[in-house]
């Protein structure tokens, strides 16, 4: 079966923009957490979707926010860009949450 | 402070050895251990550990769960160079997914 899709795959961006990431989990799951991973800080849980609801959140600043539509696919959203934020973004899909999960290729976001 | 702790950082090894990977953790209502490889982006799922003292095998990869020790490892024997990767250790408790910082494995021919 298909895997987790993230679009894009790359992208660069100025500061103070905004922007808007993709995943659409494997067919029958209806988890979808996102993690953003940097050299210093290694992966980092930003917020799981369940459902379209958001269950659980890390301790990120609110201009990280996410949705989950019904058909379970998310977006991810970071507001007023900064170059802190640079960063892989990785989504994972599993069937709930604290079950296997799964991961996408990520999007790799720079902010210049 | 919850916290995931991964040992050795980074290891280099030839073709046809063993090697053990470490993961400790300390984490308020845990739930699971998930062990990961990580090649260039996508972190590729290895195992699920919930049960203490029941080891996960899978080919030439094999994972143990201690909870009372806090621990788990993760065991590579007759490693190949296609082993050469970021093994990752995640941990699920009520609220989010901790990993730990890795274990970079570089086999050598």
């Amino acid at each position: 079966k298909a895997g987790v899709t993230q679009t894009p795959r790359y992208l660069i961006k100025t500061r103070g923009q905004q922007v808007t990431l993709s995943c659409s989990p494997i067919s029958g799951h209806r988890s979808v957490s996102w993690y953003q991973q940097t050299p210093g800080q290694g992966l980092q849980f930003l917020f799981e979707y369940f459902s379209e609801t958001q269950r659980n959140k890390g301790n990120f600043p609110g201009r990280f926010s996410g949705r989950q539509f019904s058909n379970s696919r998310s977006e991810m959203n970071v507001s007023t860009l900064e170059l802190g934020d640079s960063a892989l973004y990785l989504c994972a899909s599993s069937f709930r949450f604290n079950t296997e999960a799964f991961f996408g290729q990520g999007t790799r976001l720079t902010v210049v | 402070e919850d916290k995931v702790v991964q040992s050795p950082l980074s290891l280099v090894v030839h073709e046809g050895d063993t090697v053990t990977l470490n993961c400790s953790y300390e984490v308020t209502n845990f739930r699971s251990l998930l062990w990961y490889k990580q090649e260039k982006k996508a972190p590729t799922f290895l195992f699920m550990l919930t049960s203490s003292g029941i080891e996960k095998k899978s080919g030439r990869l094999s994972s143990i769960l201690d909870k009372k020790e806090l621990f788990s490892i993760l065991n590579i024997t007759a490693t190949q160079t296609g082993d050469s990767a970021i093994y990752l250790c995640a941990v699920y408790n009520n609220n989010d997914m901790r990993f730990g910082a890795g274990t970079r494995l570089t086999v050598k021919p």
